[in-house]
């Protein structure tokens, strides 16, 4: 039973474009969700957060938007750069263990 | 400063054997987890230290797997009777730990290998 999930294993966008992730989730105790970006044979950095009590958060080229009655996120990046090639996890808490998607590969084509 | 760093960076090992994979959290971070990701999942939850309180070991998928803490620093994975199904990158995160789940700074992983 995934209780997140990132629908889209893959995902290309020309540099300077918009990349959109997204990220859904099943139990409704979730109250506070995070975006993690991994390189290969790195560990994942964190992003940007949000609580489920906002329904947007911005953070430079990066917002996250929250829609809690779809139990939806998603991940904007604009405008994307070649740097941003990399696997994108979301995860979802409610005071409990971190749950994660399986991720997102983006790729970023100059 | 120095982040989180996890040792040994990959570990080959034959099935049957134990196996202790460590790490060193960021300085005075109170709060540290372990994770595993097998191949093309998400991370998955495995323990969590914080402080001097008893370990969170709800994810621990079998009595095979243990996990120390000495000295609310240095933290110490171990897999007994390791089977291929261990196969997997093992992640060491530590926080803050001012309450909640949220920011959490990663090693880059061991990568263990069960032949």
């Amino acid at each position: 039973d995934q209780q997140v999930k990132q629908n889209s294993p893959s995902l290309s966008v020309q540099e300077g474009r918009i990349s959109i992730l997204n990220c859904d989730y099943t139990n409704s105790m979730f109250d506070y969700f995070l975006w993690y970006k991994k390189y290969p044979a790195e560990g994942p950095t964190f992003l940007i957060s949000i609580s489920s009590i906002k329904d947007k958060n911005e953070d430079g080229r990066f917002t996250v938007f929250l829609n809690k009655s779809a139990k939806h996120l998603s991940l904007h990046i604009v405008p994307s750069q070649p740097g941003d090639s990399a696997v994108y996890f979301c995860a979802a808490t409610g005071n409990t263990p971190l749950v994660f998607g399986k991720g997102t590969r983006l790729s970023v084509i100059a | 400063g120095a982040g989180v760093s996890q040792s040994p960076s990959n570990k080959v090992t034959e099935k049957g054997k134990d196996v202790e994979l460590r790490c060193d959290p960021i300085s005075g971070h109170t709060a540290l987890y372990w994770y595993r990701q097998s191949l093309g999942q998400g991370l998955e939850f495995l323990i969590y230290f914080q402080g001097n309180s008893a370990p969170d070991k709800s994810g621990l998928p079998s009595d095979r797997f243990s996990a120390e803490r000495t000295g609310g620093s240095v933290s110490t994975l171990t897999i007994q009777r390791t089977q291929q199904e261990d196969s997997a990158v093992y992640l060491c995160a530590s926080s803050l730990g001012q309450g909640g789940w949220g920011e959490q700074y990663f090693g880059p992983g061991t990568r263990l290998t069960v032949t």
